[in-house]
């Protein structure tokens, strides 16, 4: 099953633009996390905000969650072209259960 | 060590063939799940297994059998296949409690199914 919707689908920007993606989702959440994809590879783990928490950071990253729109926010910052993968959000919803969303292939241009 | 193993890499096998995939971490995490992707789609939650329990089963098919040996390891057995079901599995753990999130995902296991 999928929790959420992500937009836009793709992205594509320039190096040093700002990557904003979005993230909804449906049910109650324990908290978000935001993962990268690079083609045909593993998930990597970004950032995690907890259902608590309004706002985080991480170097470049800067994730927003709005439990009362139930959606969330990844900002990339300064992109560089090795930014070039697909982000999925995932809620754990309880029990170990992480469900990711669609994800936004995002392609940054040298 | 921060490693999630996964063998084989590739698979190619017949509808009448069993084969098996496996997972491996060293991380003492109590909690491993195993997700299926299919090309340009988020990866879909199959099993979660908590402390070597099977915690979570997301209506799988039968002809996907998950196993924990022991804390360190996690099998997915195959058995009569369909084409649908080439994708690519994913293996996680995570630390095995509640809202730490972090799943350390493997390299997964590209499975194609004449």
């Amino acid at each position: 099953s999928q929790q959420g919707e992500e937009d836009p689908q793709a992205l594509s920007i320039q190096e040093g633009e700002n990557a904003t993606m979005n993230c909804s989702y449906k049910t109650s959440i324990n908290n978000l996390q935001w993962y990268r994809q690079n083609s045909g590879r593993g998930l990597v783990h970004l950032i995690l905000i907890r259902s608590n928490e309004r706002e985080k950071h991480s170097g470049r990253l800067r994730v927003t969650l709005d439990t009362s729109k139930k959606s969330s926010s990844l900002l990339i910052t300064a992109s560089r072209a090795a930014d070039t993968a697909s982000y999925f959000c995932a809620t754990e919803t309880g029990g170990f259960k992480t469900i990711f969303g669609a994800g936004t292939r995002l392609f940054v241009k040298a | 060590d921060t490693e999630v193993t996964q063998t084989p890499k590739h698979l190619v096998m017949g509808m009448t063939n069993k084969k098996s995939l496996k997972c491996e971490q060293h991380m003492g995490h109590r909690a491993m799940y195993w997700y299926k992707q299919k090309a340009k789609k988020p990866p879909e939650l199959m099993f979660v297994y908590s402390y070597e329990k099977l915690s979570i089963n997301e209506s799988v098919p039968s002809r996907f059998s998950p196993e924990c040996p022991n804390s360190s390891l996690l099998n997915l057995h195959l058995h009569a296949l369909q084409p649908e079901d080439s994708a690519l599995y994913l293996c996680a753990s995570s630390h095995g409690l509640v809202n730490t999130g972090e799943l350390f995902f493997g390299e997964g296991s590209r499975l194609t199914v004449l």
